[in-house]
């Protein structure tokens, strides 16, 4: 069964800073991997998806990475920004195909200005 | 503009009492998805639909109940049953592309209290 977690549950920078955060997952038999944004009280809102023949997906200062063989995904946050301050949550699918998204228990981002 | 509304907001009830969440998109999207969130914990699927009038269990579907007679309509009912309801309820939806995922977009959510 799809298990995936996330490192560290909680990170705070300064501004500027460059940070990568962590996802691993324990089915590898996927096809992509997604990453979302949650503002407090709000809904998740996709920022990438990540197909396994991709390896790699960007985005503005984003950039995600896949490496199916190992069981991780890493996103990268370039220049850090006040703004930039939410939970960041990985999801990959339940097994093979179009299945549901298994989520991890999210990344709580600080960004001091 | 496209979207999913997720309605009301807040939800009060008392226990003992069924209570239904709403779940309109209309993005055209074949499956739909309703996800539970507790304060520190991922998501947990309870129920999704892939196709008018068919629905499947998720992980935690015990206590709750689901329709899909339309296609942008995907209400979710928590039973009395449900032995811990209060949590923060978020609907979801996706295109079906052959055997790949697509983004998946997200209502704002239902908080439901119930005491």
């Amino acid at each position: 069964k799809q298990e995936v977690t996330q490192i560290p549950a909680a990170l705070s920078v300064p501004e500027g800073e460059n940070l990568v955060l962590n996802c691993s997952f324990t089915d590898s038999a996927i096809y992509n991997l997604q990453w979302f944004r949650q503002d407090p009280g709000k809904g998740l809102t996709s920022l990438l998806l990540i197909q396994s023949s991709q390896r790699e997906q960007t985005s503005g200062r984003l950039n995600a990475s896949l490496d199916k063989s190992s069981g991780r995904s890493t996103l990268y946050i370039a220049a850090s920004q006040p703004g930039d301050s939410a939970t960041y949550l990985c999801a990959a699918p339940l097994g093979s195909g179009n299945t549901p998204l298994v989520f991890g228990k999210g990344t709580r981002l600080s960004v001091i200005a | 503009d496209g979207g999913i509304t997720q309605s009301p907001k807040y939800l009060f009830r008392k226990e003992g009492q069924n209570v239904t969440l709403s779940c309109e998109q209309n993005l055209n999207h074949d499956a739909m998805y309703w996800y539970r969130q507790d304060p520190g914990q991922g998501l947990r699927l309870i129920y999704y639909s892939q196709i008018v009038n068919d629905f499947q269990k998720g992980d935690i579907a015990e206590g709750y109940s689901v329709s899909r007679e339309k296609k942008e309509s995907f209400p979710l009912t928590v039973t009395s049953a449900q032995k811990n309801p209060t949590a923060f309820y978020l609907c979801a939806s996706s295109i079906l592309e052959g055997s790949y995922n697509s983004p998946l977009h997200f209502g704002n959510g239902t908080r439901l209290t119930v005491t």
